[in-house]
C-alpha cells in the first residue's frame, strides 16, 4: 500500500476553518484518497473520498493537488464535536483493505 | 439493519479459552472487514470477505485466529486458546464494495480482555 504522511497533531479554535494536510507522494494513478475520523471511544467514521477532483459533502471538503501527491481535508467551521483522530488513507481499485496509519489528532478549543 | 452490529460489546475471558466475536453487517453490503485496535493506535487490518469468500487474511496474527462468513452476511471471528496479548478492541466494518472505493461503516466494536 502506498504510504501517507500526516502531522501528529493540530489545534484549532471553535468556528474557525481547519485544514488537515496529507502527503502521499507515491500515490498511483488508480488510488483513491480516503479520509476517516475517529472520535474518542468510537469506531472510525467515513468522512470523504476522492480520486482527482475536489469533493464536497455535508461533513467536509477534500482538496486534491493537481499532481495528486498531496491532499487537504477542510472542515469549514470546526466544532467541539470535530475533535478526533483524522486518518488519510489510500485505497486501490481492487476490493482491498484500508490501511490506517497514526493519523492527526485534532484538538478544538472553545 | 441500520448499522453494523457487533456482539458482545465486552468480553472477559480466561487465558486459554476460545472466544467467538460476531459481526452483523449492513444489509446488502458485499464486503466485510475485521480490524483490531490497541489503545492509542490506529485500527490494524485482520481479514476481509467479499460475500462468503475470504479475500485476504494476511493480517491474522497466527493460526489461532480464524474468521468465516458462511452465508455472505454475518461473520464470526474466532480466537482459540486466547492469550493476554490478544486483549484489544475488535472492530468490524462493512461496505458496498466496488471499484469506486466507497466508504466503510464501522461497528461499535467488541472489547476483549484476556485475564
Amino acid at each position: 500500500d502506498a504510504k501517507t504522511t500526516q502531522p501528529n497533531s493540530m489545534e484549532s479554535n471553535e468556528e474557525e476553518p481547519v485544514h488537515l494536510p496529507c502527503n502521499h507522494s507515491t500515490i498511483s494513478g488508480t488510488d483513491y484518497i480516503h479520509w476517516y475520523r475517529q472520535l474518542p471511544s468510537q469506531g472510525p467514521e467515513y468522512v470523504i473520498h476522492g480520486l482527482t477532483s475536489n469533493v464536497n459533502n455535508r461533513m467536509a471538503s477534500l482538496a486534491i493537488a493537481e499532481d495528486r501527491k498531496s491532499s487537504t481535508l477542510i472542515l469549514h467551521r470546526a466544532t467541539l464535536r470535530d475533535a478526533a483522530v483524522y486518518y488519510c488513507i489510500l485505497r486501490g481499485t481492487s476490493y482491498g483493505k484500508l490501511t490506517f496509519g497514526q493519523g492527526t489528532i485534532l484538538t478544538v478549543h472553545p | 439493519g441500520a448499522g453494523v452490529s457487533q456482539s458482545p460489546r465486552y468480553k472477559v475471558t480466561k487465558r486459554g479459552q476460545d472466544v467467538a466475536l460476531r459481526c452483523d453487517p449492513i444489509s446488502g453490503h458485499v464486503s466485510l472487514y475485521w480490524y483490531r485496535q490497541a489503545l492509542g493506535q490506529g485500527p490494524e487490518f485482520l481479514t476481509y470477505f467479499n460475500y462468503e469468500a475470504q479475500q485476504d487474511k494476511s493480517g491474522l496474527p497466527n493460526d489461532r485466529f480464524s474468521a468465516e462468513r458462511p452465508e455472505g452476511s454475518i461473520s464470526t471471528l474466532t480466537i482459540q486458546r486466547t492469550e493476554q496479548r490478544d486483549s484489544a478492541m475488535y472492530r468490524c466494518a462493512s461496505s458496498l464494495g466496488g471499484v469506486q472505493g466507497g466508504g466503510y461503516t464501522f461497528g461499535s466494536g467488541t472489547r476483549l480482555t484476556v485475564v
